[in-house]
């Protein structure tokens, strides 16, 4: 079946601008991540959805970054006022609910801000 | 603090020459150890979940272990197809959800 998919692949844009970033999850998982990963850095969680809604998003690195899952599949992760600090690859991940289910990672969405 | 080290950042195998990485963590309310395999330009890639000390699991010419303060990800006889970054990551219970701590990964170049 179809994996996780997360559009655009690559996003260019300019300081300041705000940008979305899309993640559609294997379908029937209902736990959805959003992750961060720098160049040189380990991956850096930044938002869980279990369903529609966010219970822990003290990852988000400022105000300027938000998330939204709807109808508990897909979600969008939205910079706004992008600065070149915000450049990395974005990769979403799904699972199935539980304690223990294993991630299934997208293939990230490269963004550069110039 | 809730950290995740990962040794060596990077290491150069022979085929067949077999060898180990390392995750050491120190995580408050740990509820699984993962590890993953990333290629170049893609997500990771599941590989293991480890829950508790003492628990092994093996796929292919790897096996993952687990103490109470490590992981080892013991690699037989590489191919140069096992070359990738291999990704350990905790999951631990915070504030009444889940979060994941990602190591920094360590880059593994296996040559023929």
């Amino acid at each position: 079946g179809a994996g996780v998919s997360q559009s655009p692949s690559n996003k260019v844009t300019e300081k300041g601008k705000d940008v979305e970033l899309r993640c559609d999850p294997i379908s029937g998982h209902t736990a959805l991540y959003w992750y961060r990963q720098s160049l040189g850095q380990g991956l850096e969680f930044l938002i869980y959805f279990q369903g529609n809604s966010a219970p822990d998003k003290s990852g988000l690195p400022s105000d300027r970054f938000s998330a939204e899952r709807t109808g508990g599949s897909v979600s969008t992760l939205t910079i706004q006022r992008t600065q070149q600090e915000d450049s990395a690859v974005y990769l979403c991940a799904s699972s199935l609910a539980g304690a223990y289910n294993e991630q299934y990672f997208g293939p990230g969405t490269r963004l550069t801000v110039t | 603090e809730d950290q995740v080290t990962q040794s060596p950042e990077a290491l150069r195998l022979q085929e067949g020459e077999s060898s180990s990485l390392n995750c050491s963590y120190t995580v408050s309310g740990l509820r699984g150890l993962f590890w993953y395999r990333q290629d170049p330009g893609k997500g990771p890639e599941f590989l293991f979940t480890l829950y508790s000390a003492g628990e092994e699991k093996e796929k292919e010419r790897l096996k993952a272990t687990l103490t109470k303060k490590e992981s080892f990800l013991h690699i037989t006889a590489p191919k140069p197809e096992d070359s990738a970054t291999y990704l350990c990551a905790v999951r631990k219970t915070s504030s009444g959800t889940y979060k994941y701590i990602f190591g920094t990964g360590t880059r593994l170049k296996v040559l023929a």
